[in-house]
């Protein structure tokens, strides 16, 4: 069965852009989760969607935003992209809310410059 | 913010060699599991530990979820070149709209064949 498929792979954006990143979850999953991985920082959590509705949210700032359509697939958005923001950006499904048997995606590699 | 401390940070061993490696924590977890994450892709999950004392293997891998279930162990036998990449323990923690997996700061593994 198809993984978690997440688009695109590679990005380089400019300061003060903004993007849209792409995650399909595997096929019966309803619950999608986000994180941002740094060198400095690590694997931090973004937020949750589940049912078309974000149900927990980390310490990120607002220009990071997220939905979930009614088939599951998830996009997230960063606006007034900053250097900082340059990271591997990871999309993890699960069956349930809060089901942390997650299946990772391969990530997006956001490079801001 | 609760923590997971991982350590070592890196390890450089041969082939053959079997290798250790913890997770501490300040605050009690009810869930320990370990990933591993590969250069350019999403991590893993190896091994989920659910109880206090619990000892789990799959194949040549061994984790302990500790007494205190503020600690966790991970051990891999006789290791392969395959064994490379980052491992990463990880914890659910719950708090109202927080629900989140917090994940330790990683051990790098390098195997020499």
């Amino acid at each position: 069965k198809a993984g978690v498929t997440q688009t695109p792979r590679y990005l380089i954006k400019t300061r003060g852009q903004q993007v849209t990143l792409s995650c399909s979850p595997i096929s019966g999953h309803r619950s999608v989760s986000w994180y941002q991985q740094t060198p400095g920082q690590g694997l931090q959590f973004l937020f949750e969607y589940f049912s078309e509705t974000q149900r927990n949210k980390g310490n990120f700032p607002g220009r990071f935003s997220g939905r979930q359509f009614s088939n599951s697939r998830s996009e997230m958005n960063v606006s007034t992209l900053e250097l900082g923001d340059s990271a591997l950006y990871l999309c993890a499904s699960s069956l349930f809310l809060a089901d942390y048997g997650y299946t990772f995606g391969s990530g997006t590699r956001l490079t801001v410059v | 913010g609760q923590q997971l401390n991982q350590s070592p940070q890196s390890m450089f061993i041969q082939e053959g060699e079997d290798v250790s490696m913890n997770c501490t924590s300040s605050s009690i977890f009810n869930t320990w599991l370990w990933y591993k994450q590969d250069p350019g892709e999403g991590p893993v999950l190896l091994i989920a530990l659910y109880k206090a004392g619990e000892l789990t293997s799959n194949g040549r891998l061994t984790a302990q979820f500790g007494i205190t279930r503020k600690d966790s162990f991970l051990n891999i036998s006789a290791s392969i070149p395959s064994d490379v990449g980052i491992y990463f323990c990880a914890g659910p923690t719950y708090g109202g709209a927080t629900n989140k997996l917090i994940f330790g700061t990683g051990t790098l593994l390098a195997v020499q064949p």
